[in-house]
């Protein structure tokens, strides 16, 4: 009964290098989520997808990447890491027709 | 674009009180409004969810209000208790209930 699990928890990098942050649901839900949170700025939405295969931009989406080959997995991507990346990351997913979003445990992602 | 605006300032309480958290937005009214809760190093956590149509609703302790055309809302936790301390956002529907716009948050302190 994982739910919604992402991976790593920590992370550390360097500007100009590229990171994935993982993100996996076994519920089946159709939407999934991706947010970053930052003191002063609240959670923000990055990227979000309706289905395998469907993915649209949320408030902040420049210098992410995200894909949705399959349903359960929603990884975001930054191509190159800045600073202003340093952020926790979380990931969320809802199903078709319901409201309530399901929030994973975040990735916290600092960027030197 | 929505803006939501929660007090930043904590929210001092003593137990058994009953805690007011408010939550106000602009624009134009979404047609629900969600309450989550998020304690320190955790993702946010579904409370409540209040549709325009509905000026209050209750779950146990919980209490929301949904006002229109004051354009707010507000949440009650009443008989308060020191496991109620946590950050408490408000979120409203974007784009046809395919996102979420974040408020802020609001750190409740309930002292013994």
């Amino acid at each position: 009964d994982a739910g919604i699990t992402q991976s790593p928890r920590y992370k550390i990098t360097e500007t100009g290098r590229q990171v994935t942050l993982m993100c996996h649901q076994t519920w089946s839900h159709s939407y999934m989520f991706w947010y970053r949170q930052d003191l002063g700025h609240g959670l923000r939405l990055i990227y979000y997808s309706a289905a395998a295969d469907i993915t649209d931009k949320g408030e902040v989406p420049d210098g992410y990447v995200v894909s949705r080959s399959k349903t359960e997995n929603f990884p975001l991507t930054l191509e190159s890491a800045t600073r202003s990346q340093t952020s926790v990351y979380f990931c969320a997913s809802r199903g078709t027709g319901k409201e309530t979003q399901y929030f994973g445990p975040g990735t916290r992602l600092l960027v030197l | 674009s929505q803006k939501i605006e929660q007090n930043s300032e904590a929210l001092n309480i003593q137990e058994g009180k009953t805690a007011t958290l408010t939550c106000n937005y602009t624009n134009y009214s979404p047609a629900y409004l969600q309450w989550y809760r998020q304690d320190p190093g955790r993702g946010p956590v579904f409370l409540l969810l209040i549709r325009e149509n509905e000026k209050e609703k209750r779950k146990e302790r919980l209490k929301v209000t949904f006002d229109t055309t004051l354009k707010q809302s507000l949440f009650h936790i009443t008989a308060s208790q020191p496991a109620d301390s946590a950050t408490y956002l408000c979120a409203l529907d974007y784009n046809a209930g395919n996102m979420l716009t974040f408020g802020g948050g609001t750190r409740l302190m309930v002292k013994p």
